[in-house]
């Protein structure tokens, strides 16, 4: 399974809301994954399908089904720039989407 | 906190063997879970290479399937990952995490950067 992030790059001002996608090349019947990846820093679990990790602020949520999905930053904080990347793990091949990076 | 630790070389030559090694803290990788490998080449995005249960039951990446293995050593809370013939285009950050299957991966070591090149 193909996973296909857009856009490559995202500017956002603070405080405004950020919005990434992820489509995928078949129909995902269980779980997509949302990571953020910062320079330098462990990448971080954000949402296993619409659930926050433990410790994620509740500015970021995640949502959709099928093919497509959609990771929301509702207020963007400058910490929150990084790299964005979708996972999905319906099958045991499991794909890592491309990646959305998210500046200021 | 469950915390990986990547180890391993940083240098390889493409005759070599890349064998690199992730140390498990404050839980034990034989009480359950999936422990993977996902890599980083640069310019590029995460790419899974492969995961392994406690029971020893391992998952590859097809592209990868030939070349790599992946162990656990429960007596040293670690689990390692073994590439044979590796090329430039295995150049990349390797991460260790707690994860694969349908699991999420939900902790990740902070990755180490491997080059192959002679």
């Amino acid at each position: 399974i193909v996973l296909t992030q857009s856009p490559d790059t995202l500017s956002v001002s603070p405080g405004e809301r950020a919005t990434l996608s992820c489509r995928a090349s078949q129909t995902l019947n269980r779980y997509l994954a949302w990571y953020q990846l910062r320079p330098g820093q462990a990448p971080r679990l954000l949402m296993s399908d619409a659930y926050r990790a433990t410790g994620v602020p509740s500015r970021f949520s995640a949502s959709g089904s099928g093919t497509d999905f959609i990771l929301t930053i509702s207020s963007l904080e400058p910490e929150d720039v990084a790299v964005y990347y979708c996972q999905q793990r319906n099958y045991a091949g499991l794909t890592f989407g491309g990646g959305t990076k998210v500046e200021i | 906190q469950v915390q990986l630790h990547e180890s391993g070389q940083g240098l390889v030559k493409p005759s070599e063997t890349l064998t690199l090694t992730c140390s498990v803290s404050n839980v034990s990788i034989s009480q359950g879970y999936f422990w993977g490998w996902i890599r980083r080449p640069p310019g590029r995005g995460l790419e899974w290479i492969g995961h392994i249960h406690q029971t020893g039951t391992a998952y590859y990446n097809s592209a990868l399937k030939s070349r790599v293995s992946i162990s656990m050593d429960t007596a040293e809370n670690q689990f390692s990952m073994t590439m044979i013939s590796p090329t430039a285009a295995d150049t990349a950050v390797y991460y260790c995490a707690r994860g694969g299957y349908y699991d999420p991966f939900d902790y990740w070591g902070r990755g180490t950067q491997v080059t192959v090149s002679s």
